[in-house]
């Protein structure tokens, strides 16, 4: 697609529920992000993807937090038994792939967000 | 490990007015790439200028401009005949050179009065 696609746009859900958000990033990107952004506070970087494989998944906060992306492609982030606590946007991103090489100057192309409440 | 620190939670400009935000940046790499970001109510991150740490000469975009001072690790935005829809959250960005880990401040709440 022209941009990076994220759904749903808005999610409730009821503490203890499993929920799956998904990125579908820009035709040809190899590299793909996922970030939280709590209110009033900037993304926090959750987990990378190269290709079909975690490249980095060290911002992910516990083990209830888990995501794949296996043809490459679409991505989907999955959280397990929701709290509270993880009520906010959850951003995705995605570049051509590691910024300084080949040309590539490091800007992420970002969706427009999930909106995850958490009762 | 990197960090960015935004000391501006809240800015206001006059439209038509000049602007500036601050940002600085802790790192002991010297190659890496900054950024800003603007977010609307949409949500959407969108660039609005970057500056690759290797050169000396400020990068401009139009209205947007900044001030990068390496030694001082301080990347500030500037932004000339603020217009109405320039209203958003600001973010400062720092990512390194061969790498894909980009980390944002806490960002910049822009407000331009008519």
């Amino acid at each position: 697609g022209a941009g990076v696609s994220q759904t749903p746009s808005n999610k409730v859900t009821e503490k203890g529920k499993y929920v799956e958000l998904r990125c579908d990033p820009i035709s040809g990107h190899t590299a793909l992000y996922w970030y939280r952004q709590s209110l009033g506070q900037g993304p926090e970087f959750l987990i990378y993807f190269q290709g079909t494989g975690a490249a980095d998944d060290s911002g992910l906060p516990n083990d209830r937090f888990f995501a794949v992306r296996p043809e490459g492609s679409v991505s989907t982030l999955k959280i397990q038994r929701t709290e509270r606590g993880d009520s906010a946007v959850y951003l995705c991103a995605s570049s051509f792939g590691l910024a300084g090489r080949e040309g590539v100057a490091g800007e992420l192309f970002f969706g427009e967000g999930s909106r995850l409440t958490v009762l | 490990a990197q960090t960015v620190t935004q000391s501006q939670p809240e800015m206001s400009v006059q439209e038509a007015e000049t602007v500036t935000l601050s940002c600085t940046y802790d790192t002991s790499e010297s190659d890496y790439y900054l950024f800003w970001y603007k977010q609307p109510p949409s949500r959407q991150m969108i660039l609005v200028i970057r500056q690759e740490a290797y050169k000396q000469q400020n990068a401009t975009e139009n209205r947007f401009s900044v001030n990068f001072q390496k030694a001082a690790k301080s990347f500030s935005l500037k932004i000339s005949d603020s217009q109405l829809g320039d209203a958003a959250m600001y973010f400062c960005a720092y990512r390194k050179y061969n790498n894909n880990d980009m980390r944002f401040g806490a960002g910049t709440r822009l407000t331009v009065k008519p």
